[in-house]
């Protein structure tokens, strides 16, 4: 696609139950990025990819949270038992080279947890 | 760790004036600084990226200087608009330690353009 996809855009859940967030980056993006942004805060860095290898995970808050990669494609976030602290927008970012490239965002997925 | 901080927090001014916003970032082992804005409820949309060998970059209104060694840059609006009333936040790539490709943000500006 023209940018960077992610879904779902909108997502209400119970406190406990799993959520996945997917991120479709730009096509033959090599890098792809997670961040977390709670209401009226700043970027968060959760994880981030060069390819389907993780070389920086320490953002990650606590084993709740996981996150895959497919190749240099697809990215799921997984958070499993989910808290009321985990409410935030997530959101993911792509660029065509790790070191020297450009960051392009998607629009968010807004997690909401009751 | 890489720690950037950006000044003003935020920034009320009239239609018209030309501002600055800044940046600075405490490690200069970086392979670029990006400047980003983010309207209300959407995600970050690039403005400029300055690689770690270049001064500046220049796109429309928009000025990016770079001072890797001092770890400031600047962000220079000229000629501002109600539009341009966002959040801006800069970022920096990380280039060495344990960090080497993580971006890490600025906590941004709030930028409001009155007409």
């Amino acid at each position: 696609g023209a940018g960077v996809s992610q879904s779902p855009s909108n997502k209400v859940t119970e406190k406990g139950k799993d959520v996945e967030l997917r991120c479709d980056p730009i096509s033959g993006h090599t890098a792809l990025y997670w961040y977390r942004q709670r209401l009226g805060q700043g970027l968060e860095f959760l994880i981030y990819f060069q390819g389907n290898s993780a070389p920086d995970k320490s953002g990650l808050p606590s084993d709740r949270f996981s996150a895959e990669r497919t190749g240099e494609s697809v990215s799921t976030l997984t958070i499993q038992r989910t808290q009321q602290e985990d409410s935030a927008v997530y959101l993911c970012a792509s660029s065509l080279l790790w070191n020297t490239g450009e960051l392009f965002f998607g629009e968010g997925s807004r997690l909401t947890v009751l | 760790k890489q720690e950037v901080t950006q000044i003003p927090a935020a920034l009320s001014v009239p239609e018209g004036e030309n501002l600055v916003l800044n940046c600075s970032f405490t490690d200069s082992a970086i392979y670029n600084l990006q400047w980003f804005r983010q309207d209300p409820g959407k995600g970050l949309t690039s403005l400029l990226l300055i690689q770690s060998s270049q001064r500046e970059q220049t796109s429309g209104r928009l000025n990016a200087s770079l001072d890797k060694s001092s770890g400031r840059s600047t962000l220079y609006i000229a000629a501002s608009q109600p539009g341009d009333s966002a959040t801006y936040l800069c970022a920096v790539k990380s280039a060495g330690g344990t960090s080497y490709g993580k971006l890490t943000f600025g906590q941004g500006t709030i930028l409001t353009v009155h007409p």
